[in-house]
């Protein structure tokens, strides 16, 4: 299920499961999205990301959907490990811009 | 080392005291940011190099907050006269190019002043 605990919203899933993280994006200019993932005292680390000329890009285990429409990002997750258990943040760039804007994050617990 | 690199890893100041936060990019990379992490939130820009120029500086919360990369390589991030509400991790990262996309971020600075 979901709650909202310090400041993040949180995301339990069970071991094995696929998890699905929301994300939306406020400017309508932005041209280019990234998921990153971050660990308790490390920084981000990069995970997958698209370009607005595409709507589904596949990595390894994620898939990132991105939805112009209704500016909407999602980071699915298959098979869910212990070792995913992270804060997944998006990020977006307009286009011409020169930085990465943050989302809030989501915590992600995997259950055993 | 492979990646971003910073320090310290963590830092104790008192109210008032000046701090310097140092940031070793991946080597050849050109563009170079500083964000600000609160506490369950997600990193704030801060403000934005290509090689030794300061391209960006707008997320600088005031004129105690001052950066640098006179080699276009290390950068440090300064703040002056530390208050409470400076207490955040201090986050750099590094990309390859100018178009700034894929950043490798370090593990951060962790800054509480007290």
């Amino acid at each position: 299920g979901e709650s909202v605990g310090l400041h993040l919203p949180t995301l339990s899933v069970q071991e094995g499961d696929n998890s699905i993280i929301n994300c939306a994006y406020s400017n309508s200019a932005s041209d280019y999205f990234i998921w990153y993932k971050q660990e308790s005292g490390k920084g981000p680390q990069f995970i997958i990301d698209i370009r607005s000329n595409m709507d589904k890009r596949q990595g390894q285990r994620v898939t990132v959907l991105l939805n112009k429409t209704v500016k909407h990002l999602s980071l699915q997750i298959a098979a869910t490990q212990p070792g995913d258990s992270a804060v997944y943040f998006c990020a977006e760039k307009v286009g011409g811009g020169n930085k990465l804007t943050f989302g809030t994050g989501t915590q992600l617990k995997v259950e055993l | 080392g492979a990646g971003v690199s910073q320090s310290p890893r963590y830092k104790v100041a008192k109210r008032g005291q000046d701090v310097a936060l140092r940031c070793d990019p991946i080597s050849g990379h050109v563009s170079l940011f500083w964000y600000q992490q609160a506490l369950g939130q997600g990193p704030e820009f801060l403000t934005y190099f290509q090689n030794e120029a300061q391209l960006d500086k707008s997320g600088l919360p005031s004129d105690r907050f001052f950066a640098e990369r006179p080699e276009g390589s290390v950068s440090t991030l300064k703040i002056q006269r530390t208050q409470q509400e400076d207490s955040a991790v201090y986050l750099c990262a590094s990309s390859l190019g100018e178009f700034n996309e894929k950043l490798f971020f370090g593990s951060g600075t962790q800054l509480s002043v007290l």
